[in-house]
């Protein structure tokens, strides 16, 4: 069965500095997805960055990188230049083959502070 | 372009009462998903429709859990009757195709609900 853990429950960054999130996963598949997503307090999901496991560059997108480790099965999320509105839930999930469904872990709390 | 639509944002009820859900999900995007998130926990899918047709509902309590999306666009979700362990954000996400592997899912604010 596949699972997303996510070992750290909450993370304290002052603003400016780069942190990383980070997340493991367990599948049997060869080939699969990998997302993050920020929850602030308003309650929305918002999609921060994809990974596809054929890919073998890294992926960004703006402060977002993912830290992809294949063999390790790790994809860590690092934001860089931290701001006071990147306090938020972040949570890693994984897409299945074949599939677009989302098996999230179980999130991290990240508070920035000046 | 308006992102997903949920109504309500917060719900209280008493155990044993009906209660409902509503979404509205982009337009265009095919796909919908109802996901449950409980305290402290991340989203576990509960159903998913590409238009119409429910094309996974395998993780929806069906003695009690229903839900709807009859002209492929917005959709309800319905609790009947409530219990105490259904107190928990109920969100709806949509995307373009499910047929597409990796697809942004793009989520609604959830409906929080509190059972007493």
């Amino acid at each position: 069965a596949q699972k997303i853990t996510q070992t750290q429950p909450g993370m304290f960054v002052q603003e400016k500095e780069a942190v990383t999130l980070d997340c493991t996963y367990d599948t049997s598949d060869q080939s699969y997805g990998l997302f993050w997503y920020k929850q602030p307090s308003s309650g929305e999901m918002i999609f921060l960055i994809y990974q596809g496991s054929y890919d073998e560059q890294n992926a960004t997108e703006g402060r977002y990188s993912l830290n992809f480790q294949k063999a390790r099965k790790s994809a860590n999320l690092v934001i860089s230049a931290s701001q006071l509105g990147d306090s938020a839930m972040y949570f890693c999930a994984m897409s299945p083959l074949n599939t677009d469904k989302l098996i999230f872990g179980t999130g991290t709390r990240l508070q920035v502070f000046p | 372009e308006a992102g997903v639509v949920q109504s309500p944002r917060y719900k209280i009820i008493e155990k044993k009462q009906p209660v409902a859900f509503w979404c509205n999900p982009i337009s265009g995007h095919n796909t919908l998903y109802w996901y449950l998130q409980n305290l402290g926990q991340g989203p576990e899918l509960l159903i998913r429709y590409e238009n119409e047709e429910a094309v996974d509902d395998s993780q929806l309590p069906k003695d009690r859990f229903s839900a709807e999306r009859l002209k492929g666009v917005d959709s309800t979700l319905k609790i009947q009757p409530a219990e105490l362990g259904d107190s928990a954000v109920y969100l709806c996400a949509s995307s373009l195709s499910y047929r597409e592997w990796g697809n942004e899912q793009f989520f609604g604010p959830g409906t929080r609900l509190t059972v007493l």
